[in-house]
């Protein structure tokens, strides 16, 4: 299996922009999560989905973002507008519950910058 | 609420030195535990788990036991390698079919020739 893909790799943007990150699950996962990465607030968890639905979005900083996976091998996350604290490496990750498993594999992540 | 602590890094060593990188958690229930390794400009991958009360999670040649009486599952490796240097972040999942993660915040490891 190709894991966790995720695009774009890097993203540059300017404030105010819309910026749309993407990921592709693991085929025959059912939960997939999205993380942001930055230095001063480590590892954080925006929001996760099962079977396609949203079960805890909890994590999303503000209305500015916005998540969507309209289908099992498609996920987006939304930031609308931008603002230059929004920069981070985001993180796609999948899990498959029925396998006995909780381990999740992540994607390489979108190192995004908003100037 | 439930939570997972490490020790602030960077931790530098010398190549085949021992290494140890602490982690405790606070959890209802019982949480599994695990290791995972970001390697520069990578994302997470999962380097060991366990599942319950003394069981030992090992993979290249690192190896971490869960201590339920001390609430710890500490990382150990008995001689490291340079291209052992990354970040490790210790995590728990709360079980019973929730599949969220709480990860701690990450011990960078830097190994010198």
């Amino acid at each position: 299996d190709a894991g966790v893909i995720q695009s774009p790799r890097h993203e540059v943007t300017e404030m105010g922009q819309e910026v749309t990150l993407r990921c592709k699950p693991i085929s025959g996962h059912d939960y997939l999560f999205w993380y942001r990465q930055t230095m001063m607030r480590g590892l954080e968890l925006l929001i996760y989905f099962n079977n396609n639905v949203p079960i805890d979005d909890s994590g999303m900083p503000e209305d500015r973002f916005s998540a969507k996976m309209p289908n099992a091998s498609f996920s987006t996350l939304k930031i609308q507008p931008s603002e230059p604290r929004d920069s981070a490496v985001y993180f796609c990750a999948s899990s498959w519950s029925t396998g006995g498993t909780d381990t999740q594999y992540f994607g390489p992540g979108t190192r995004l910058t908003v100037l | 609420g439930d939570s997972v602590t490490q020790m602030e890094g960077p931790v530098t060593l010398s190549e085949e030195a021992f290494l140890t990188i602490n982690c405790t958690y606070t959890a209802t229930g019982y949480p599994s535990l695990f290791w995972y390794v970001q390697y520069p400009g990578e994302g997470l991958q999962l380097l060991l788990k366990a599942t319950k009360a003394d069981d030992k999670g090992s993979n290249k040649g690192f190896e971490a036991t869960y201590r339920k009486e001390t609430t710890s599952f500490h990382l150990e490796k008995g001689s490291v390698q340079v291209s052992d240097s990354a970040v490790y972040f210790c995590a728990l999942t709360l079980g019973s079919g929730t599949y969220k993660y709480i990860f701690g915040t990450g011990t960078r490891l830097k190994v010198l020739a």
